[in-house]
């Protein structure tokens, strides 16, 4: 069966340090790789995604994430975070079933707490 | 524009009672789900339908039946709610295309069934 491992369950930083958190999944098949943000009390929104091609995605509000085929990896990335991305962030896999049609297969999440 | 849009949004109601969450997506899309996100933030599918067609039925209790009248609508209802039930409730759309398959959520129901 699919899964995705986040590694990291809660990340505390000060703002403007650098960011990055794990994510594995094991799926030994084509897979479509995304990394959501939830702020509290609020929807999931899509920060990236990869399908094919470059293997170093960018996204919005600064973030970045990096497919590694052989280490069947994702991680997310940001260079200098603010306050404002605290939220819990999920990283998922989209994987077959059934033919195209996937259903998304979520990370634990990882929570993202910024210190002014 | 909501793209895709849940309601109600927040609902609290007693243990027994029978519930329904509405979802409608206007983004033209062919598929929709329902995401199920516990207390601990975990989340996971629990139906998929593809052109009204139920694709995806994960080992969720019967008393949870969804259905979809059309290819924009999902609706989730609920019988016989139990304490357990609580959680927040996210439904979701997407095209399918052989090179991707990008899936927008709604906005979420918070259910709190006490």
């Amino acid at each position: 069966a699919q899964s995705v491992s986040q590694h990291n369950h809660h990340v505390i930083l000060s703002e403007a340090a650098s960011l990055e958190l794990g994510c594995n999944y094991s799926y030994g098949g084509t897979v479509n790789l995304f990394w959501y943000v939830q702020y509290p009390g609020q929807h999931l929104q899509l920060l990236l995604k990869y399908f094919s091609g470059d293997p170093l995605v960018k996204g919005i509000k600064g973030f970045e994430a990096e497919f590694i085929k052989s280490k069947f990896s994702f991680n997310l990335r940001k260079p200098s975070v603010q306050w404002s991305d605290t939220a819990e962030y999920f990283c998922a896999v989209n994987a077959e079933y059934g033919g195209s049609q996937g259903n998304l297969i979520f990370g634990k999440g990882t929570k993202l707490s910024v210190k002014p | 524009d909501t793209a895709v849009s849940q309601t109600p949004k927040y609902l609290v109601t007693q243990m027994g009672n029978d519930k329904s969450i509405k979802c409608e997506q206007n983004l033209g899309h062919d598929t929709m789900y329902w995401y199920k996100q516990d207390s601990k933030k975990f989340l996971k599918i629990m139906f998929s339908y593809n052109n009204k067609e139920l694709i995806i039925n994960e080992t969720v209790p019967n008393r949870f039946s969804p259905k979809s009248p059309d290819k924009a609508h999902l609706n989730l209802h609920i019988n016989s709610l139990e304490l357990g039930d609580s959680a927040v409730y996210f439904c979701a759309s997407s095209q399918v295309k052989v090179s991707g398959n990008t899936i927008y959520f709604g906005e979420g129901s918070w259910l709190t069934v006490v």
